[in-house]
């Protein structure tokens, strides 16, 4: 079965930092993009950063460009997402997501809050 | 950045009528790079459709999408109970990646 397995998120205060972690099942990762996307309760989805196969191809939204960081160890089929000085607007239910070969993840939720 | 705009905003159909969605893009979307995508409350959403046109590996082919340029569309040609759900177009084609506001599919 294909499919990605989250880990990561909780509750953090503002200014704080989380790491997710977005572990492939089934296929290897090192052949697809990547994407981070966030989705606020009641309110629909909004795309966050993607990665290349290899890393060498970044993107962030204006919004978290600076304080987030994409990475992704091919040799552990895992792509991380590093949340930096977080906000209470960042939180969310984040998920991990490819086009090919089309998996979502599961979603974890980020709550910053003081 | 690439708008998309989806409309209607709630489609109020019963089991077993067809359904179609539109999306709109503020600019050519790149290659069709154009997904839709299918959420259910609670769940985490699924992908229905890349490229346009092409079904992800398990979707029924209920299922279809169209377009190209600026305007497409996604059809469920017989509506089942679970198919009920909020459908999502995304662009990801030229970066920032984008998303529609989405179409929900209530039951009529």
């Amino acid at each position: 079965e294909v499919k990605m397995v989250q880990s990561g998120g909780g509750l953090v205060q503002p200014g704080g930092s989380l790491r997710l972690s977005c572990a492939a099942s089934g296929f290897t990762i090192s052949s697809f993009w990547v994407n981070w996307v966030r989705q606020t309760p009641g309110k629909g989805l909004v795309w966050v950063s993607r990665i290349n196969n290899d890393g060498s191809i970044i993107s962030y939204a204006d919004s978290v460009k600076g304080r987030f960081t994409i990475s992704r160890d091919n040799a552990k089929n895992t792509v991380y997402l590093q949340m930096d000085s977080l906000r209470v607007e960042d939180t969310a239910v984040y998920y991990c997501a490819t086009i090919l070969p089309g998996t979502w993840g599961q979603g974890t939720l980020v709550t910053v809050s003081s | 950045e690439i708008v998309l705009t989806q409309s209607p905003g709630t489609l109020s159909l019963s089991p077993g009528e067809r359904a179609t969605f539109s999306c709109r893009a503020s600019q050519s979307v790149n290659s069709n790079f154009l997904a839709w995508h299918q959420q259910i409350p609670g769940q985490a959403p699924r992908l229905l459709i890349h490229g346009a046109s092409n079904r992800a590996t398990g979707i029924p082919d209920r299922f279809s999408g169209s377009g190209s340029g600026t305007d497409f569309t996604l059809t469920i040609t017989r509506l089942e109970p679970e198919d009920f759900a909020v459908y999502y177009c995304q662009q990801y084609g030229s970066s920032p990646l984008t998303f529609g506001g989405g179409t929900k599919v209530e039951i009529k």
